[in-house]
């Protein structure tokens, strides 16, 4: 089945900073997702992007499908970013049946 | 507001005995999913609905039974059958159909199994 891998595992900035968090897929996928999980394991939705670039205020995701990677930007980070950032890929191309990557778990400090 | 609501946020079981989680959505998404988290891991899928009366396993769905008599609802039942059920349990949905698969989660069920 496919694979999804995540780098860094752990990263740790002072607030301020920016930061890129790569996603890297075993397979062609027609759908990816960003997450960000709080501290409180609430699930947010970052991003939807399949390909091309999407930027939402501070935040900004590029998919490169034909390479098999997702880049997250994360820039001048706050320390209400601290969590684990997942990526997820549809596995079946329908849309129904994603697959999570390991998480990229970061921790901004004040 | 439109969204996913999951209860009970926190569950305590002892062994043996089985567990019912709900999850209910009023954004007319015909899919459901329910996901596995352990501490420091990702998530695993455990079952998933594309439509109503029919569901199918996903990855780890052993332990576990679901039902999906409601669109609105995808109850989760975990077993005695369940060797290790302490986790975080994280219900889904979306809309169903090519390249229109956005997830969205609930607040997520803390189980532990005492």
């Amino acid at each position: 089945g496919i694979q999804v891998e995540q780098s860094p595992p752990d990263l740790i900035l002072q607030e301020g900073a920016n930061s890129t968090l790569r996603c890297n897929f075993s397979d062609s996928v027609n759908n990816l997702q960003w997450f960000h999980q709080n501290p409180w394991g609430q699930l947010i939705n970052l991003f939807y992007i399949p390909s091309g670039t999407k930027q939402n205020g501070r935040l900004s995701a590029t998919t490169v499908a034909t390479e098999r990677y997702s880049l997250l930007y994360i820039s001048s980070s706050q320390t209400t970013d601290s969590g684990v950032y997942f990526c997820a890929v549809d596995r079946d191309n329908y849309g129904q049946n994603f697959v999570f990557g390991p998480g990229t778990r970061l921790s901004v400090l004040p | 507001d439109g969204g996913i609501t999951q209860s009970p946020k926190y569950l305590f079981r002892k062994e043996g005995q089985n567990v019912t989680l709900s999850c209910e959505q009023n954004l007319n998404h015909d899919a459901m999913y329910w996901y596995r988290q352990d501490p420091g891991q990702g998530l695993r899928l455990i079952y998933y609905s594309q439509i109503v009366n029919d569901f199918q396993k996903g990855d780890i769905a052993e332990g576990y039974s679901v039902s999906r008599e409601k669109k609105e609802s995808f109850p989760l039942t975990v077993t005695s059958a369940q060797k290790n059920p302490t986790a975080f349990y994280l219900c889904a949905s979306s809309l169903t159909g090519a390249n229109t698969g956005e997830l969205f989660f609930g607040e997520g069920s803390r189980l532990t199994v005492l």
